[in-house]
């Protein structure tokens, strides 16, 4: 377990929908990352948020935004839903959101478009 | 941007047998390597990483890993592999220079046959 949780473990919506996906970090953990991990696009880092800033920002598209909340958790909010965007959607923690730190994963959110 | 390579997507390997997950990354320019292991159903754990200093790095349940600047290459070695290594494997590079972005390859399955 690495301390990360992340809600809903599985979802199913339809196209055109949105959804809002949670991730609480580590205790202490200042940073959180999400990723996208597809068949087709393999793992794709998405965008980092510090200490409720946004300190990076990778392939997000614009329809999905996320933010830091003060109490550390995030959210990353998808909308205007495709097909394309069914994938197993990681968070990650680190401490001090340095590239070089060790990030801890989630379990992940599957989302399923159809 | 950077891409990263991993050649093989599945290694079949035998137990007890050594393996070698090759990688390959585009850039030659200062970065940071990172491999991550994928049990099934699991998020991703850390198993080691290079950032500077000594080009051998040694991780988590025996594996190493070897920097070749001049190749652009950071393979995963394991001497002796067990059942339980069966897992998809990630590399990952990021650029510090650049932020804090990181990039993946598209995994390699290993799987180790008792």
């Amino acid at each position: 377990d690495s301390g990360v949780t992340q809600t809903p473990k599985h979802l199913i919506t339809a196209t055109g929908q949105r959804v809002t996906l949670r991730c609480s970090p580590r205790s202490g953990d200042l940073s959180v990352y999400w990723y996208q991990q597809s068949l087709d696009q393999g793992l794709q880092f998405l965008i980092q948020y510090y200490n409720g800033e946004e300190r990076a920002k990778g392939n997000i598209l614009e329809r999905f935004s996320a933010q830091q909340f003060p109490d550390l958790h995030s959210e990353l909010n998808l909308s205007s839903l495709e097909l394309g965007d069914s994938a197993l959607y990681f968070c990650a923690s680190s401490s001090s959101g340095l590239v070089q730190e060790t990030q801890y994963f989630g379990p992940g959110t599957r989302l399923l478009v159809l | 941007a950077q891409s990263v390579t991993q050649l093989d997507s599945q290694v079949p390997v035998f137990e007890e047998a050594p393996v070698e997950l090759r990688c390959n990354y585009s850039s030659s320019v200062s970065v940071y390597l990172f491999w991550y292991v994928q049990y099934p159903n699991q998020g991703l754990q850390l198993l080691l990483k290079y950032l500077s200093g000594s080009t051998l790095v040694k991780g988590i349940n025996g594996f190493e890993a070897e920097f070749n600047k001049s190749q652009t290459s950071f393979h995963l070695r394991k001497p002796s592999v067990h059942i339980s290594d069966t897992a998809e494997y990630f590399c990952a590079v990021s650029e510090p220079r650049t932020g804090n972005q990181f990039y993946f390859g598209t995994g390699t399955s290993l799987t180790v046959i008792p």
